[in-house]
């Protein structure tokens, strides 16, 4: 789990807040991603990005707004969020897939966000 | 796109006793299946995989089969402990130069487990 880190790991904000959540990975990996987590749902696949390049953006609203400036940090930019944006974000990496490394992903501890 | 089903949501086993969760999926190109397992307060931790070249995988306590035929695969968890008490994710993921989901996993609803001492 160290090798994943998130920051931060709570966060309360009103819907008019602008506020980023950041992630980093220590692992080497070139790709990365962000899913969301909420109760009772599989993970959901929010954004991925390979070699700083985004290949997938998983019809994800604007109002969450990635940014991914080196292999090792993730950013989500979040800005007029509504209460049922409240969830469990979660970051992880993996080496590239498309030259033909693992799929394995790790995760962060995610940061827990909660939108009044 | 890829879909995965897995069953059941919830699983209550004594210690010592094994516990059991399926997992199925939809697309028959998928060739990589994980088991995550998430303790309170952490992200999901990968705690073994299989690909499609193999049927069964085991390390120690845990193994995991897959049919490809059926298109479902398990996690079985031998001689329970309390500390196995978390949420159990499956996950597809295909990864053929062809596919769209390269690379993309697909995970299921998750299995809380409760390994009661």
């Amino acid at each position: 789990e160290t090798g994943v880190t998130q920051t931060p790991r709570h966060l309360v904000m009103g819907m008019t807040n602008k506020k980023s959540l950041k992630c980093e990975q220590h692992l080497g990996h070139n790709a990365m991603y962000w899913y969301k987590q909420s109760a009772k749902k599989p993970l959901e696949l929010m954004f991925v990005y390979n070699f700083k390049e985004q290949t997938e953006n998983n019809s994800v609203p604007s109002r969450f707004s990635p940014e991914c400036p080196n292999s090792s940090h993730l950013f989500l930019h979040l800005h007029t969020l509504q209460p049922e944006d409240s969830a469990l974000y979660l970051c992880a990496s993996s080496q590239d897939p498309l030259a033909g490394g693992l799929e394995t992903q790790y995760f962060g501890p995610g940061t827990r966000l909660l939108v009044l | 796109g890829e879909n995965v089903e897995q069953h059941p949501s919830t699983l209550s086993v004594q210690e010592g006793d094994s516990a059991v969760i399926k997992c199925t999926y939809s697309d028959s190109a998928s060739n990589y299946f994980p088991w995550y397992k998430q303790e309170l307060g952490k992200g999901p931790q990968l705690i073994i995989d299989i690909r499609s070249n193999v049927g069964e995988k085991k390390d120690q306590r845990i193994a995991v089969t897959l049919n490809k035929t059926a298109k479902h695969f398990s996690l079985h968890i031998t001689e329970t402990q309390p500390e196995d008490s978390a949420v159990y994710f499956c996950a597809a993921s295909t990864n053929s130069a062809g596919g769209t989901s390269y690379g993309k996993l697909t995970f299921g609803q998750g299995t809380i487990l409760t390994v009661h001492p």
